[in-house]
Formats: structure tokens, C-alpha cells, sequence
């Protein structure tokens, strides 16, 4: 498929444990993006990375949380120690940069996180 | 400070043309206006953007009016399908990446 994939769909973890969440953006895509989405609640910015720099790492809610990018291409979200508040959907987002200007995000399907 | 103001929630009849209203009154003139929607349980999905002129796509219509301040989203035959909560969004042209979501409009299109 041509699409922002990620892994895994659906994850349930314990409190106090790590967990990783893999971004497969679009081929070509510099652009990447980091969302979530509590239940019920709007989606909450969280990282934006132009090839493998995040220059707004604005949104990350704690220290808990850290976000790489390798070769221009796959992103990871890592969250450590998680907590109950940590459960929400995580959106990934990739789009084209062409002379400066982001164009339209298309985005993953997400992955649902689950602290117990 | 919210960029856009939508309505909360609207109906539509199945097979009838669904409207959007979308308030943007501070926009600049270096911002486009996008729409996706959420259906449930899925990631947003792209619908259209727009900078002054009209757009069409093969999934809505885009009516900007003259002075920028509002536009509407047009569904032209909408289904159950499309159900879902639209988004309208500013977003700069130039080094302006977020895409703001604010509450969006929940759509329900009835049989």
C-alpha cells in the first residue's frame, strides 16, 4: 500500500512499562508528523519532523516522551514509564516539502494504546 | 485563540448535498483553508484545500468567498459513508506545518 503505516494497531501495555510506536510515512514524504487522540477528545499535536530533524518538539507532554527519525523515512515514538493518562490513539501524519511550503498530511490509521 | 468556527453538528439526508459552513475571519492571505474529516475509529482523511479560488475534487467542492473570511465544504450526494466529524483548518503556506483540529462539525447523514 501506498499509505502511512503504523505498528502496531493496537497495543495494551502496563503501567510503568516502555513502549515503542513505528511510523512508516509515505515514500518520499520529509515531512512527518506526530498526533494523539485522547477518547473523545480532539487531536493534540505532538512532534513535526523535516527529514530527520524535529525542529518542534513542542507538544511532547513530559520528558516520558522521545520520538526519532532514521534515514528520512521510519519514525519511532517511544514512551517510557507509561502511565493510565498515556492511553489515547497515536496518529502519524506525512506530507511532501516542496520549496518550503508542507503540502496536505495524509494519516495513518493510528495505534491504540491501552495502560493498564 | 481558534482560527475557525464550525457548527457543532448537522444532518443531512442520504443522496441530498451536504453544506459545511466554516468561519475564518482572521485568516491571512499567506493561509489556506483545509478540510478533512474523521469517520470513527479511523485517522483523519484528506478532503480538499483552498487559497482564494473555488476547488473541486472527485470528493467535495470548495466555495471560498471573495473576501476570505468563510467557506463552505460541499458533499454533493452524500452517503451514510460519510458520516463523520469535518475538520476546517488554516494553515499557513510557507514553514507552517500544524494542522490545528479544533471540535469540527459532526455530520450525520440519514437514511
Amino acid at each position: 500500500g501506498a499509505g502511512v503505516s503504523q505498528s502496531p494497531s493496537n497495543k495494551v501495555t502496563e503501567k510503568g512499562k516502555d513502549v515503542e510506536l513505528r511510523c512508516d510515512p509515505i515514500s518520499g514524504h520529509t515531512a512527518l508528523y506526530w498526533y494523539r487522540q485522547s477518547l473523545g477528545q480532539g487531536l493534540e499535536f505532538l512532534i513535526y519532523f523535516q527529514g530527520n530533524s524535529a525542529p518542534d518538539k513542542s507538544g511532547l507532554p513530559s520528558d516520558r516522551f522521545s520520538a526519532e527519525r532514521t534515514g528520512g523515512s521510519v519514525s519511532t515514538l517511544t514512551i517510557q514509564r507509561t502511565q493510565q493518562e498515556d492511553s489515547a490513539v497515536y496518529l502519524c501524519a506525512s506530507s511532501l516539502n516542496r520549496g518550503g511550503m508542507n503540502t496536505e498530511a495524509f494519516f495513518g490509521q493510528g495505534t491504540r494504546l491501552t495502560v493498564v | 485563540d481558534a482560527k475557525t468556527t464550525q457548527p457543532t453538528s448537522m444532518d443531512c439526508a442520504e443522496g441530498r448535498a451536504a453544506n459545511l459552513p466554516c468561519n475564518h475571519s482572521t485568516i491571512s492571505g499567506n493561509e489556506y483553508v483545509y478540510w478533512y474529516r474523521q469517520i470513527h475509529s479511523q485517522g483523519p482523511q484528506y478532503i480538499i484545500h483552498g487559497l482564494k479560488n473555488n476547488e473541486t475534487n472527485e470528493m467535495a467542492s470548495l466555495i471560498i468567498t471573495e473576501d476570505r473570511k468563510s467557506s463552505t465544504l460541499i458533499l454533493p450526494h452524500a452517503t451514510l459513508r460519510d458520516t463523520a466529524v469535518y475538520y476546517c483548518i488554516v494553515r499557513g503556506i510557507f514553514n507552517d506545518y500544524k494542522l490545528s483540529f479544533g471540535a469540527g462539525t459532526t455530520v450525520t447523514v440519514r437514511a
